[in-house]
């Protein structure tokens, strides 16, 4: 079953509007995750470190006014699209690392969430 | 250029027949996994490979990564219609064991 969970899988929203996307490690604790976006055919691209407790970690060319994360909990990363435009429309990935019993940092496995898509009309 | 090099970007292939996919850096592979994913859906973890020579394998899919861990491939032995999907290579091409950089992607059909 999925260890990684996100929601919503689909969202449709006006211009203008925020959306945001929530991403949950099921059954582990995830002290950091990771925000994906995959265009139309395209491979996934990384826009975002998420954190937990502190400031999460952009990549270069990626708005983090537009693109707000927030790592709350040591099982939830939230991704929030502010006034959404319609080239915000994409499907948006999130995964998070679960480590082997042994917390060997190269031992986890990445796991991905289900994916949010948005289309912003 | 692309990190990663994913080929080829699409195949069609006969159900029953052999396949191969290849994931190829210039730089060093600290660790390797091989997704799939269906459009429009999330990705489905398949293997990870970290060690130089190593090779996996689950059911009919069997991942290795080259001594040099810069080139990865993904062989998929008579193949499915259950197989159709995209094929992703993740890297850890900065040694942070954390965020991946991804091939482009391979097209997978199986036709009947």
């Amino acid at each position: 079953g999925a260890v990684v969970s996100q929601h919503p899988s689909r969202v449709i929203c006006k211009s203008g509007t925020s959306v945001k996307i929530e991403c949950r490690s099921l059954d582990f604790q995830a002290t950091t995750m990771f925000w994906y976006r995959q265009f139309p055919k395209q491979s996934l691209m990384l826009m975002a470190t998420s954190n937990e407790g502190s400031k999460a970690t952009y990549e270069q060319g990626v708005e983090k006014d537009k693109f707000l994360i927030n790592h709350a909990s040591l099982t939830l990363s939230t991704l929030t699209v502010t006034s959404a435009h319609p080239e915000d429309s994409s499907f948006y990935i999130c995964s998070a690392r679960r480590f082997g019993l042994a917390g060997d940092t190269n031992t986890g496995e990445l796991f991905f969430g289900e994916g949010s898509r948005l289309t912003v009309l | 250029s692309q990190e990663l090099e994913q080929s080829p970007q699409s195949l069609i292939v006969q159900e029953g027949k052999n396949l191969t996919i290849n994931c190829t850096s210039s730089k060093t592979l600290y660790g390797l996994y091989w997704y799939k994913q269906k459009y429009g859906e999330g990705l489905i973890f398949l293997m990870m490979l970290q060690k130089g020579g190593e090779e996996k394998s689950h059911e009919k899919i069997t991942a290795k990564l080259d001594e040099k861990k810069q080139q990865s491939s993904l062989h998929i032995t008579a193949s499915q219609p259950s197989h159709a999907g995209i094929y992703l290579c993740g890297a850890d091409i900065t040694g942070t064991a954390s965020k991946l950089t991804f091939g482009t992607g391979t097209r997978l059909q199986v036709t009947l």
